[in-house]
């Protein structure tokens, strides 16, 4: 079974749309990030989310992790080709820090 | 550029063949991180090392292991290959002193892109 869930797992949009995408878990983590990875590539980070609560923003995109840390959502306002990517959360589990992977989000971002 | 290094970037090999991939952390990065990622499965978390000591096993098979040299390069050796080991192969590495709940980053490398035919 996958540790951390998300959804939707593709998201087709046009350009200048808003979308939100999901990372939920019933397991508490340390920490939750956020990568993005393109075809061929290494996933990259985005963000660090470390505080239940949080609001973390990078130009268009808007991260937040869940009051109890088990969960995060990241909102991308007018929506650009260029994000076009899988995007992936990791928690980071404590104990050894190792992060766990959910399967990610597929956004495709029509010109 | 993330500074992790992977050689070689794409892989082609037999079934029951024994392969070897190669990873160069980020200056100063203390821990590497190998992980499996199939289309069905996602980003498998397979093995962890700090400073040369294994720190953390996930969902790694037996005929899989890997090491952490004194230089902090790290291998990953594949053996009695499958059909089904066939895989994009990650390498991260990350700052994270074990304990430490901040630093949890990891930087990936371009991952090997292994097919068993």
């Amino acid at each position: 079974t996958q540790l951390l869930e998300q959804s939707p797992q593709f998201l087709s949009i046009q350009e200048g749309e808003n979308l939100t995408v999901y990372c939920n878990s019933s397991s508490v983590f340390s920490s939750l990030q956020w990568y993005r990875q393109e075809p061929g590539e290494g996933p990259v980070l985005l963000v660090t989310v470390v505080t239940g609560g949080e609001v973390k923003k990078l130009k268009r995109l808007t991260f937040q992790f869940g009051d109890a840390r088990k969960d995060s959502s990241l909102h991308i306002t007018a929506a650009q080709p260029g994000d076009t990517g899988l995007y992936l959360c990791a928690g980071a589990l404590y104990g050894n820090n190792r992060l766990a992977f959910g399967k990610g989000n597929q956004v495709v971002v029509i010109p | 550029d993330s500074g992790v290094t992977q050689t070689p970037k794409h892989l082609i090999t037999a079934t029951g063949q024994r392969v070897t991939l190669r990873c160069s952390p980020r200056s100063g990065d203390l821990s590497v991180y190998w992980y499996q990622q199939s289309l069905d499965q996602g980003l498998q978390f397979l093995i962890q090392y700090y400073n040369g000591e294994e720190r953390a096993k996930g969902n790694i098979l037996e005929r899989f292991s890997a090491q952490q040299f004194p230089d902090l390069h790290s291998e990953l050796n594949l053996s009695s290959l499958e059909l089904g080991d066939s895989a994009l192969y990650f390498c991260a590495s990350s700052v994270v002193v074990p304990g430490d709940l901040q630093n949890t980053e990891a930087f990936f490398g371009q991952g090997t892109r292994l097919t068993v035919v």
